[in-house]
């Protein structure tokens, strides 16, 4: 049931690349997402993550099963990318597959 | 426009009264889930349903209960019985695929806060 993500801050200058990752523990985990979540809203889909890893933008997500990690790449980070970001990973739990969160990642972009 | 309200917003309760939150969805989704944050924490899962008269613990269920009595609500009472309630509610839905659930979506959340 693990998701570990360490809590940061990172804080980055504008226009700077960061990485974050994220360890799951459940070997049958099926699905994997990223999730931004601004102070004191609620978290929001960022991306979906694939095996064969995916793109949108200047975000760039991969996953690892063989390791058990997935990793979340930010490439010339903008203020308003400030944030936390989730990682979720559904897992097997007694027949249905449910959504857990990591403890969340903060990202704090500066001039 | 579809999507999730949560209702309401902020809510004080006191001492040992119990409190009911409301989530409603027209996505049409199967699944819904209810989730406490404390800050800096993770989101952590209290129930969730994937069917309607169909609900399950999650891992903090105690001093809380659900209902599922229909496909669009799922709503959570806070009991007298939780220790340290106040906290932010995040309810969540999402479709089912051929047994494996896709992304969930959120409501903007219920901050409760007991005085």
């Amino acid at each position: 049931k693990e998701v570990e993500q360490d809590p940061g801050p990172f804080n980055v200058p504008e226009g700077a690349t960061v990485a974050f990752n994220c360890t799951y523990s459940n070997s049958a985990s099926q699905s994997f997402f990223w999730y931004r979540q601004d102070c004191r809203k609620e978290p929001k889909l960022l991306m979906s993550v694939y095996s064969s890893g995916n793109e949108d933008g200047r975000f760039t997500a991969q996953l690892n099963r063989a390791s058990q990690y997935i990793s979340l790449l930010i490439r010339d980070s903008k203020l308003s990318d400030s944030a936390t970001y989730l990682c979720v990973v559904k897992g097997p739990e007694g027949g249905s597959y449910i959504p857990t969160f990591g403890r969340g990642t903060s990202l704090i972009v500066h001039p | 426009d579809g999507g999730i309200t949560q209702s309401p917003k902020y809510l004080f309760r006191k001492e040992g009264q119990n409190v009911t939150l409301s989530c409603e969805q027209n996505l049409n989704h199967d699944a819904m889930y209810w989730y406490r944050q404390d800050p800096g924490q993770g989101l952590r899962l209290i129930y969730y349903s994937q069917i309607v008269n169909d609900f399950q613990k999650g891992d903090i269920a105690e001093g809380y209960s659900v209902s599922r009595e229909k496909k669009e609500s799922f709503p959570l009472t806070v009991t007298s019985a939780q220790k340290n309630p106040t906290a932010f509610y995040l309810c969540a839905s999402s479709i089912l695929r051929q047994g494996v659930d896709t992304e969930a979506f959120f409501g903007q959340g219920t901050r409760l806060t007991v005085v």
